[in-house]
């Protein structure tokens, strides 16, 4: 394991719906960072927290709220989400931002019907 | 904006045989290129990176190399195993955080 776990594995939501997806980490890492992963794309970074503070916002639908309360866990709030949002939503973790490792968890499989 | 290109998108090698994987950027200020492996059900893993100070760097049977001028980095896996078998994914950083990552390119290892 990667000491990085994500909750739920799979999630099927109705547009009109309200979920969050959770992230922890447990390696003492100080930056996290939300992914979108869609087939035969690139990974798109989302969201990137460095010390519970965003750093980035890759100009991300407002449906996507990220939270990090700690250093140890990271939330994304999904709301009114469109059937294109449908993808893996990846979370990772890395000592510090910049050119480290990043850990990543298994994934969320969604889909929005 | 800036991104990765990725070639091939798929690879078929048979078991032995090595494989090679390429990625060029477009960020001539990118100075870190790591590679990650993904297995089915997994999230990516990194199994080498290399850094612009360097041109070659090997672990074991995998090895990449870096050419800063023409922006090209490679993957190379040599002896390639079943276990080999997964999506390999090339990134290169920008703005001193943000990975910009390549398409992914599908390994099959045939027996």
């Amino acid at each position: 394991e990667t000491g990085v776990t994500q909750t739920p594995r799979h999630l099927v939501m109705g547009m009109t719906n309200k979920k969050s997806l959770k992230c922890e980490q447990h390696l003492g890492h100080n930056a996290m960072y939300w992914y979108k992963q869609s087939a035969k794309k690139p990974l798109e970074l989302m969201f990137v927290y460095s010390l519970e503070e965003r750093v980035e916002n890759n100009s991300v639908p407002s449906r996507f709220s990220p939270e990090c309360p700690n250093s140890s866990h990271l939330f994304l709030h999904l709301h009114t989400l469109q059937p294109e949002d449908s993808a893996l939503y990846l979370c990772a973790s890395s000592q510090e931002i910049g050119n480290n490792e990043q850990f990543f968890g298994p994934g969320t499989r969604l889909t929005v019907l | 904006g800036e991104n990765v290109e990725q070639h091939p998108s798929t690879l078929s090698v048979q078991e032995g045989d090595s494989a090679v994987i390429k990625c060029t950027y477009s960020d001539s200020a990118s100075n870190y290129f790591p590679w990650y492996k993904q297995e089915l059900g997994k999230g990516p893993q990194l199994i080498i990176d290399i850094r612009s100070n360097v041109g070659e760097k090997k672990d074991q049977r995998i090895a990449v190399t870096l050419n800063k001028t023409a922006k090209h980095f490679s993957l190379h896996i040599t002896e390639t195993q079943p276990e080999d078998s997964a999506v390999y994914f090339c990134a290169a950083i920008v703005s001193n955080y943000q990975l910009i990552w390549g398409a992914g390119t599908k390994l099959i290892i045939k027996p």
